[in-house]
């Protein structure tokens, strides 16, 4: 079956301008959570989505945000961009009561913020 | 506050040797504790998980050991290859629905 879908793979931005990226879990999966990769923090937990509701959310300012669409398909904002948001972006999707046991990540979405 | 500590933060051994990978925690209402294992350009897959009701579990040639009253754990690689080198994170959850804790990464390097 095919597996978390995350898109775009890379991306350029200027600070100050925003960012929207894409995360398409595993069919049946209804719970999308997001982290923040870089590699003097490691991995960051942002948020997550259940039934297009946010159900978690980490310590991240309001500048970074997330929704999820009825078909389970979660999208994440990040406004006013900084030079310190530049970092892998994952997303990881579970089933329903499978969180985070059955997580599954995507490969991820490269920001880089000039 | 960083909730587990990873060490170390690179390691090098030769094919065959045993990798061994520690981590500890602060927060004892922690209660599943996963390995993930991360090539370049791909997201964490998950390698091997434990609870703290066991001390011990293998999964071919990786196990998890837990030390519950010194809240720690690691992960022994056996008998190491090339193929694994990648870089190990350790995280902790403390529920389900709960996020999870990531420890800050290894990058293992099994040489020839």
């Amino acid at each position: 079956k095919a597996g978390v879908t995350q898109t775009p793979r890379y991306l350029i931005k200027t600070r100050g301008q925003q960012v929207t990226l894409s995360c398409s879990p595993i069919s049946g999966h209804r719970s999308v959570s997001w982290y923040q990769q870089t590699p003097g923090q490691g991995l960051q937990f942002l948020f997550e989505y259940f039934s297009e509701t946010q159900r978690n959310k980490g310590n991240f300012p309001g500048r970074f945000s997330g929704r999820q669409f009825s078909n389970s398909r979660s999208e994440m904002n990040v406004s006013t961009l900084e030079l310190g948001d530049s970092a892998l972006y994952l997303c990881a999707s579970s089933l329903a009561g499978q969180v985070p046991y059955g997580y599954t990540f995507g490969s991820g979405t490269r920001l880089t913020v000039v | 506050q960083q909730q587990v500590k990873q060490s170390p933060q690179s390691l090098i051994v030769q094919k065959g040797g045993i990798s061994i990978i520690n981590c500890a925690y602060e927060n004892t209402a922690f209660d599943y504790f996963p390995w993930y294992q991360q090539f370049p350009g791909k997201g964490p897959a998950l390698l091997i998980a434990i609870r703290p009701d066991v001390s011990e579990k293998k999964e071919g040639r990786f196990t998890i050991s837990f030390n519950k009253s010194a809240k720690q754990f690691s992960l022994h690689i056996m008998d190491s290859q090339p193929g694994d080198s990648a870089t190990y994170f350790c995280a902790a959850a403390k529920s389900s629905g709960d996020k999870l804790t990531f420890g800050t990464g290894t990058r293992l390097a099994v040489r020839p």
